[in-house]
């Protein structure tokens, strides 16, 4: 069946550090591809998406480019603050009104 | 305005009782989801509903679990004869068809 799997945390990173959280995905057809962010306390949000092949999705200095070669969205983000602490999520959904799949998370802790 | 509600937010339960946890959408949305959350892990699909009939339900794990919405609107989880192995984050979500999912805070689940 479909799937997601995303690299295991905690990462935990100093303040202005780059960081990459890697995904990727098994899937039947052309899913869409979505990166959610829990922060602590909060409900999830989306952060960003995708829904085709080559596509970037990009927000609050995220972005995640979606790679179909190699079945990947990774996200990434140049300089991290404190404030970006939080779980997040890379998920997928087939098409339309379908349910996401959701990994497993990545806890993402940010020291100054 | 006003975003994707449930309550209660917190249900503290000993095994074998029934509960029932609600979903209020975001007004217009027509689509509603039901995930599971389990500590450490991604949200699992339970069921899914367009307008008042659950157009998929493959992910309820057994049947002591059903849900409803009978008006289109607002939605409820039941669980009959709860389980230690219950005990979760169920997470509803609500979209415009075709759109973007919108997540609630979530109602913390602990059976005794």
């Amino acid at each position: 069946g479909d799937s997601v799997t995303q690299m295991e945390g905690p990462v935990t990173l100093s303040e202005e550090a780059f960081l990459t959280i890697n995904c990727t995905y098994t899937a039947t057809g052309y899913p869409s591809l979505f990166w959610y962010v829990q922060y602590p306390g909060e409900g999830l949000q989306l952060l960003l998406k995708a829904t085709k092949a080559d596509d970037k999705g990009s927000n609050k200095g995220f972005e995640a480019t979606y790679r179909k070669e190699t079945t990947s969205f990774h996200l990434e983000k140049g300089s991290v603050q404190v404030s970006d602490s939080a779980v997040y999520f890379c998920a997928q959904s087939n098409s339309g009104n379908t349910p996401l799949v959701f990994g497993k998370g990545t806890r993402l802790s940010v020291i100054a | 305005g006003a975003g994707v509600s449930q309550t209660p937010s917190n249900k503290v339960t000993e095994k074998g009782k029934y509960v029932e946890l609600r979903c209020d959408p975001i007004s217009g949305h027509t689509a509603l989801y039901w995930y599971r959350q389990s500590l450490g892990q991604g949200p699992e699909f339970l069921i899914y509903f367009q307008g008042t009939g659950a157009a998929d339900d493959s992910g309820l794990p057994n049947d002591r679990f059903f849900a409803v919405r009978p008006e289109g609107s607002v939605s409820t989880l039941k669980i009959q004869r709860t389980e230690r192995g219950d005990s979760a984050v169920y997470l509803c979500a609500s979209s415009l068809l075709y759109n973007e999912q919108f997540f609630g805070p979530g109602t913390r689940l602990t059976v005794l």
